[in-house]
């Protein structure tokens, strides 16, 4: 079984902070990473799906990097704001499937 | 848009009831998948279909079957329901190919007394 780890498993922030986290994953067999964002009660959105050793992603204030070699993303949310407020999975790909970790839960305070 | 669309939303059995989770997608996508969401859990995939006419165990089938009705719809069936899947269910769907995102249901809730 793929062991996919996230850390933080929470994380508290002020309006206007920056912030990142992790996602670990076993390297070997690598196909592709996935990072998708949910919302309380509403279901996974995709945000980023990584291929490439050194890939870095953006989508506004978001960006992820991929490192396949050593088995690790990271997640950046410059200036976080309320409506970052999420729980944000990550997911390796292995054959046809992916292997979600249990998320990093990001509160924003206004 | 309807993407993914499941139902029903919400459903409550008793053991040993059977049930079926209707999904179907409109994206022309080849692949669908079931998860399932408990608490402190990451989403853990039931069954898979690659492609229509398939259908593949994923981390947890027991308890579970599938129907890959046609491109468009997945079913998931509870045979004889058990208080362990007690759980919220999400349907999803993408394209084969490994950078397709996948694009998931609203979700079912269900509880089983």
């Amino acid at each position: 079984i793929l062991n996919v780890e996230q850390s933080p498993q929470s994380l508290h922030v002020q309006e206007g902070d920056s912030t990142n986290f992790t996602c670990s994953f076993p390297s070997s067999n690598f196909y592709a990473l996935h990072w998708y964002r949910w919302e309380t009660a509403k279901s996974p959105e995709a945000l980023f799906v990584m291929t490439l050793n050194g890939d870095e992603k953006k989508k506004g204030r978001i960006s992820a990097t991929l490192n396949t070699k050593e088995g690790y993303s990271y997640l950046y949310i410059k200036g976080s704001q309320p409506e970052d407020s999420a729980t944000y999975l990550c997911a390796p790909r292995r054959a046809d499937k992916l292997i979600f970790g249990t998320g990093t839960r990001l509160q924003v305070f206004p | 848009n309807a993407g993914v669309t499941q139902t029903p939303k919400f459903q409550v059995l008793k053991t040993g009831q059977s049930m079926t989770l209707q999904c179907a997608q409109d994206m022309n996508h080849n692949s669908m998948y079931w998860y399932r969401q408990d608490p402190g859990m990451g989403l853990r995939l039931i069954y898979y279909s690659a492609s229509e006419g398939t259908t593949d165990k994923g981390e947890v089938p027991n308890g579970y079957n599938v129907s890959r009705l046609n491109k468009r719809e997945f079913s998931l069936r509870l045979e004889s329901a058990a208080p362990s899947q007690t759980s919220v269910y999400f349907c999803a769907s993408s394209w084969t190919a490994s950078n397709q995102p996948q694009h998931f249901g609203d979700g079912t809730r269900l509880s089983i007394l």
